[in-house]
């Protein structure tokens, strides 16, 4: 079973602030990516990474970045949070084809 | 562009019930398809991967199945629990890593 963590699990933050959302995984995954989802919705893509130093952008616009200096670590960053922000943050690991969850960050801009 | 559909989104049942929970895909050049629960606000667990040379995984009272010529894959569950309550993804692999997601099936099981 894979291990991957997110924090923080909650996060309430004024709009114009600059946030970042923290992903490890400790099974040296090399495919990593990062999902939204808003309440009752479906799962959108916003970003991804097959390894060090490789970072795409998903099928959803998405104004944060990411990066991927370690094969642990795959951060979210907002440099200006706005409360169309307002979301859930999942972030997943790839061993082989089969993907892990973590437990999701619940953003919430006011 | 790889679509997943989810029928039904919610379904509410009494507890003991078998019930099947669909997905359909409109590309069927799949790698594999995997089952997901997600409870509110927490993340996703996997409980079933099926590749795409299979037919069927089972694991305790979960059953799935994938027929990849038609775009389908159902999830049975036997003999529901409320436990069971939650909501079910359902997300297509392809050969280039991407994951497509259907809207899920928000599931209650009824004591």
């Amino acid at each position: 079973e894979a291990d991957i963590y997110q924090t923080p699990r909650y996060l309430v933050i004024g709009t114009g602030k600059k946030i970042t959302l923290e992903c490890s995984q400790t099974m040296g995954h090399d495919k990593m990516y990062w999902y939204q989802q808003d309440p009752g919705m479906e799962l959108h893509l916003i970003h991804y990474s097959y390894g060090v130093n490789s970072t795409e952008k998903g099928d959803l616009s998405s104004e944060s970045t990411v990066s991927r200096i370690r094969t642990e670590h795959f951060p979210l960053t907002l440099e200006s949070a706005r409360p169309s922000h307002t979301s859930q943050y999942l972030c997943a690991s790839l061993r082989g084809r089969e993907a892990f969850f973590g437990q999701g960050t619940r953003l919430t801009v006011v | 562009k790889q679509e997943v559909t989810q029928i039904p989104a919610a379904l509410s049942v009494p507890e003991g019930e078998n019930l099947v929970l669909n997905c359909s895909f409109t590309d069927s050049a799949i790698y594999n398809l995997q089952w997901f629960r997600q409870d509110p606000g927490k993340g996703l667990t996997s409980l079933l991967l099926i590749q795409s040379s299979q037919r069927e995984q089972t694991s305790g009272r979960l059953n799935a199945s994938l027929d990849k010529s038609s775009g389908r894959s159902t999830l049975y569950i036997a003999a529901s629990q409320p436990g069971d309550s939650a909501t079910y993804l359902c997300a297509v692999g392809d050969n280039n890593n991407d994951m497509r997601f259907g809207a899920g099936t928000r599931l209650t099981v009824k004591p």
